[in-house]
């Protein structure tokens, strides 16, 4: 299976400053269509995960344009250009690339 | 409206069995794989079975293998989830998600194994 491996695990954030979450994949997530399936979810406490991101760079309609989301391979990364507290949670990465599809372990985000 | 409703979780003693069920509605349901993800108390996020469009494909995480069932009913709109052998490991939130990608997801319904 691919391990995917995010980081921070936890993320004390100020408000209106940036954010930065990593998310590395044991093996390529390159499909043989050429396409890069990694995806980004955030999930509000007490609420469904929602994806944020697709293909590593595409935003979801109706996400902020704050949310940035990038790499390729094995590495990638999801920014957040000005945290807001709406934006307090916990973020997975997921790859789609690969059966079975895996999870990283999550990253909660939270105001210092 | 494009949605996901879960149904059928409670609360069930150990060793018993559970049927979920995640109704579609709003669009093309054969479409898409199909996936159940699990989120345990406090805990992360555990993709545990997943169907393609037709039924052809079908994977369970290690940790349900042999004791849960993935069946999708395209003429239904319908997912469904057969859990056997119930532990208290196996006590969450169950989703249904549509996709590759897991676009849409829905509500969840709670499952609580405990005697």
């Amino acid at each position: 299976d691919v391990v995917m491996t995010q980081s921070p695990l936890s993320l004390p954030v100020t408000l209106g400053q940036p954010a930065s979450i990593s998310c590395r994949s044991s093996q390529s997530l390159v499909h043989s269509d050429g396409n890069t399936y990694l995806n980004w979810f955030q999930q509000r406490p007490g609420q469904s995960p929602r994806r944020l991101i697709y293909k590593a760079s595409n935003r979801d309609s109706g996400v902020p344009d704050r949310f940035s989301g990038s790499g390729s391979g094995t590495d990638f990364t999801l920014k957040i250009s000005r945290v807001e507290a709406e934006d307090v949670g916990v973020y997975y990465c997921m790859q789609g690339s690969h059966w079975p599809r895996t999870f990283g372990q999550g990253t909660k985000v939270e105001v210092k | 409206e494009v949605q996901l409703v879960e149904s059928g979780g409670g609360l069930v003693q150990p060793g018993g069995s559970l049927r979920l069920s995640c109704a579609a509605s709003g669009f093309s349901f054969s479409s898409y794989e199909m996936h159940w993800v699990r989120q345990p108390p406090g805990r992360g996020l555990e993709r545990i079975s997943s169907v393609g469009r037709g039924g052809d494909i079908i994977d369970y995480a290690d940790s349900v293998k042999g004791r849960f069932t993935i069946s999708r009913d395209n003429a239904k709109n319908s997912l469904y989830l057969q859990m056997n052998s119930l532990t208290a490991e196996d006590t969450a939130v169950y989703y249904c998600a549509r996709s590759r990608g897991l676009d849409l997801w829905g509500q969840g319904t709670r499952v609580t194994v405990s005697s």
